[in-house]
């Protein structure tokens, strides 16, 4: 059965700092879709990515990198100088083996203060 | 409406008393989904509506939950006999067919109390 885990509960920065939240699935399929979610104090869950696993490919977009290895089932995320507004619970997830839910991490809280 | 909305947005009630969330998805949506968000657990899979075809419902925790879809639209959970461990925040998101191909957008979610 797939599984997610983000082994760190809390992080905290000072803005401007780089930070890296970790992200490690298993699964025994072949295709398969990763994401992640952030959930910022409102309570809303946002989604930020989705990648397919046969995309190895890094992506960019704008403070926020990912970093997609097969080889060690992972797919960390990466927020570049970091600002307050980037406080919130971080959820990687990936989908079922049936294509109907996703199965969520435990989170990571990032705390970045002024 | 511009994204999934739910109601109420809390709820309290005795334990032992049923209650009924509800979910609008987003207008051309045809995948909705229920989650639930405790503490202890974060972010589990309750159940799975696609169209017309059977929902899949593996993730309920037990009989006291059900859900329906009616018209391929808006949807209710129901818990029956409500119980302490049952507080929580409920989670509805919607997507565009199938879960890993499409974003789903999520609801702001009902918190429940169970007292």
């Amino acid at each position: 059965a797939q599984k997610v885990t983000q082994a760190q509960t809390e992080i905290s920065v000072v803005e401007k700092e780089d930070v890296t939240l970790d992200c490690v699935y298993e699964t025994r399929d072949t295709t398969y879709y990763l994401f992640w979610y952030k959930q910022p104090p409102s309570g809303e869950l946002v989604f930020l990515i989705r990648r397919n696993s046969f995309d190895e490919q890094n992506e960019i977009s704008g403070r926020y990198s990912w970093n997609f290895q097969k080889s060690t089932s992972s797919f960390n995320f990466t927020i570049t100088a970091s600002q307050v507004v980037d406080s919130a619970v971080y959820f990687c997830a990936i989908d079922n083996q049936a294509g109907t839910a996703l199965i969520f991490g435990k989170g990571t809280t990032l705390s970045v203060s002024s | 409406g511009a994204g999934v909305s739910q109601s109420p947005s809390n709820k309290v009630t005795e334990k032992g008393k049923d209650v009924e969330l509800r979910c609008d998805p987003i207008s051309g949506h045809t995948a909705l989904y229920w989650y639930r968000q405790s503490l202890g657990q974060g972010l589990e899979f309750l159940i799975y509506f696609q169209g017309n075809s059977a929902p899949d419902k593996s993730g309920l925790p037990s009989d006291r939950f059900s859900a329906e879809r009616t018209g391929g639209s808006v949807s209710t959970l129901t818990i029956q006999r409500t119980q302490q461990e049952d507080s929580a925040v409920y989670l509805c998101a919607s997507s565009l067919e199938l879960a890993g191909d499409n974003e789903q957008f999520f609801g702001p979610g009902t918190r429940l109390t169970v007292l």
